[in-house]
């Protein structure tokens, strides 16, 4: 069975710029949630891909954005980067689908810098 | 709104000591679930134990148990003979059932000294 997995591991960007991250989920998910992790914080949830559609987003911006595909995997795109932005970016997969009570197994995560 | 606290920022004991992590947490719901999650310096969150709110029996995985008080919303994680493997963050986490978002506390560092 193949875990959660993330790329790239690590990335430096320039303020303005735009960042794409990926995941892929464990085998049997279908359902990926990204989660943004500020140094010293816990995860903060950013929203949640279902059958390719978002299914509930926390607070954060527009720039803020994601796909699904049909293979589960799923994308966060972030546009308009600001320093702010540098944290540790998790996906996390599950199954169950909108049940919602179904572990959510966490990738290794992205670490973003801004500059 | 959830909110979930953790008040101790860092932690240290020696190995094979025991160790309890505190939490609270916020809520008006009724049923939701619970959660430890630890994340090493490998920054992979790892799921340490669960419980669900409906359930008054404290859950329990090997060294690790939880102390689940209901109406004192709390929910303290106790580590038993800790081991140098047990160094990690410490993340209480909070979901309400049917939710799709984990809601996380600040987390806690824990050192095992050798």
């Amino acid at each position: 069975e193949t875990g959660v997995t993330q790329s790239p591991t690590h990335l430096i960007k320039t303020r303005g710029q735009q960042v794409t991250l990926r995941c892929s989920s464990q085998s049997g998910h279908n359902t990926v949630s990204w989660y943004q992790q500020a140094l010293g914080q816990g995860p903060q949830f950013i929203f949640q891909y279902y059958r390719e559609e978002e299914n509930g987003r926390g607070n954060f911006p527009p720039r803020f954005s994601g796909l699904q595909f049909p293979n589960y995997s799923s994308e966060l795109n972030v546009n308009a980067l600001e320093l702010d932005d540098s944290a540790l970016y998790l996906c996390a997969s599950s199954g169950g689908g909108l049940a919602g009570n179904y572990e959510q197994y966490f990738g290794p995560g992205t670490r973003l810098t801004v500059t | 709104a959830q909110t979930v606290t953790q008040s101790q920022p860092e932690m240290s004991v020696q190995e094979a000591e025991t160790v309890t992590l505190s939490c609270t947490y916020d809520t008006s719901e009724n049923n939701y679930y619970l959660f430890w999650y630890k994340q090493p310096p490998s920054r992979q969150m790892i799921l340490v134990i669960r419980q669900e709110a409906y359930k008054q029996q404290n859950a329990t995985e090997n060294r690790f148990s939880v102390n689940f008080q209901k109406a004192a919303k709390s929910f303290s994680l106790k580590i038993s003979d800790s081991q140098l493997g047990d160094t990690a963050m410490y993340f209480c986490a909070f979901r309400i059932q049917g939710a799709q978002k984990l809601v996380f506390g600040q987390g806690t560092r824990l050192t095992i000294n050798p």
